[in-house]
């Protein structure tokens, strides 16, 4: 079966300081990745997705990147943490099977920037 | 841009009540997915729908895609106090690999 793991879960950094958060999934082989960030009380805002190793779509211009190393890895960071950048921040998986476009989340990774 | 609305934000009813939501888009989706989201915790898919008119079920939850596709609804029967929590649409259109969120329903159930 195919799990998705996220690492820490939570995280206190100052402003300034840089960022990596990181997101494995094991159980499947090439699988969609996405980063989205969910303010408290608030929807889902999809940062990032990515199809394939090195490939990388950004949906919100921000203080933010994402890396894709290998297969089943995927990587959040920033430079320079912004007070903004504080949130609730999810990885999530789509196998390539269709018609199961079933989409999977992480447990999330809790993030505030003082 | 896609904008998919989710009615309502929020709801309280009674333990055992039956609770509707809905999602509808500005545009055609070929997928529809519905989550629950618990706090502090990623969300976790209930339902997921692929064709034009499909009624789907997972125990007490029904959810149904839309003929125009372009909308879905996710019905509970009997609530009970485990159904608290905040509840997602997701929508894929076709050709593309993202999923546009609704806002949430947030469901409170008294006892």
């Amino acid at each position: 079966s195919q799990t998705i793991h996220q690492w820490p879960a939570t995280l206190v950094q100052p402003v300034g300081s840089p960022l990596s958060l990181e997101c494995t999934v094991e159980g499947t082989s090439n699988p969609n990745l996405y980063w989205y960030r969910q303010a408290a009380g608030r929807g889902l805002q999809l940062l990032f997705y990515s199809v394939g190793i090195g490939q990388i779509s950004s949906e919100v211009p921000q203080n933010l990147s994402a890396s894709r190393p290998q297969d089943r890895q995927f990587i959040l960071s920033s430079k320079k943490l912004l007070l903004s950048d504080s949130g609730f921040y999810l990885c999530a998986w789509k196998g390539l099977v269709n018609p199961h476009n079933e989409q999977f989340f992480g447990p999330g990774t809790r993030l505030t920037v003082l | 841009g896609q904008q998919l609305n989710q009615s309502p934000q929020s709801m309280f009813i009674q333990e055992g009540e039956d609770v509707s939501m809905n999602c509808t888009s500005s545009s055609i989706f070929n997928t529809w997915l519905w989550y629950k989201q618990d706090p502090g915790e990623g969300p976790v898919l209930l339902i997921a729908l692929y064709k034009a008119g499909e009624l789907t079920s997972n125990g007490r939850l029904t959810a149904q895609f839309g003929i125009t596709r372009k909308d879905s609804f996710l019905n509970i029967s009997a609530s009970i106090p485990s159904d608290v929590g905040i509840y997602f649409c997701a929508g894929q259109s076709p050709g593309t690999y993202k999923y546009i969120f609704g806002t949430g329903t947030r469901l409170k159930v008294l006892a």
